[in-house]
């Protein structure tokens, strides 16, 4: 149980068109979920947090503008990167958690390359 | 404010044990994680610890000392299939992770 997938695993887009991921809870409602993103070596970054029906609370230095963030049902939440550009290249993972459950349950992930 | 450390790199051999520390200073604690991560995929769930003491998961054992703020993954058995950053991270209470930079571990033959 507690499977979580993304929506594309892998996307090429062009500077300046924005770019949509998705995250489903698959076997579970996900009353939280979580978007990090990824560069090369270095460790995971917090972007957002969204709870179900609600805005998301953005960290410090993340352009709510440029990722936004829809979490529209319990199984679904979904990152859009508005005018992308080469800097918004990464790898994006979503995570998802149940209601009083301490774990979170990642995603695959979804590379993204901007060109 | 909040900061976990973890060392940056470390080597073993196969066949071998290797420890991984996590030290750890947070507003708050609601339990310890530790998660694997090969390159290019995202984190698995390895282990979590909210007690003090010992769990232990076949080869991989985790540790807690609350009172230190201290953490350690324990490999046992060392696989080639080990090699892979090793990622501490700890819950602040508010069900948000705080995330160590991660431990890269490198298995030699």
């Amino acid at each position: 149980g507690a499977v979580v997938s993304q929506h594309p695993s892998r996307v090429i887009c062009k500077s300046g068109t924005s770019v949509k991921i998705e995250c489903r809870s698959l076997d579970f409602q996900a009353t939280t979920m979580f978007w990090y993103r990824q560069f090369p070596k270095q460790s995971l970054m917090l972007m957002a947090t969204s709870n179900e029906g609600s805005k998301a609370t953005y960290e410090q230095g993340v352009e709510k503008d440029k990722f936004l963030i829809n979490h529209a049902s319990l199984t679904l939440s979904t990152l859009t990167v508005t005018s992308a550009h080469p800097e918004d290249s990464s790898f994006y993972i979503c995570s998802a958690r149940g209601q009083d459950d301490y774990e979170q349950y990642f995603g695959p992930g979804t590379r993204l390359t901007v060109t | 404010g909040q900061n976990i450390d973890q060392p940056t790199e470390m080597t073993a051999t196969e066949g071998a044990i290797v420890q991984i520390n996590c030290t750890y200073q947070t507003s708050g604690f609601n339990g310890l994680f530790w998660y694997q991560q090969h390159a290019g995929e995202a984190p698995t769930f390895l282990s979590y610890n909210v007690l003090d003491g010992l769990e232990e998961k076949g080869r991989f054992s985790s540790f807690l000392s609350r009172s230190k703020g201290y953490s350690y993954l324990l490999l046992k058995e060392l696989q080639m299939k080990d090699s892979a950053s090793y990622l501490c991270a700890v819950n602040d209470g508010n069900y948000q992770l705080i995330w160590g930079a991660g431990t890269k571990l490198i298995i030699k033959p």
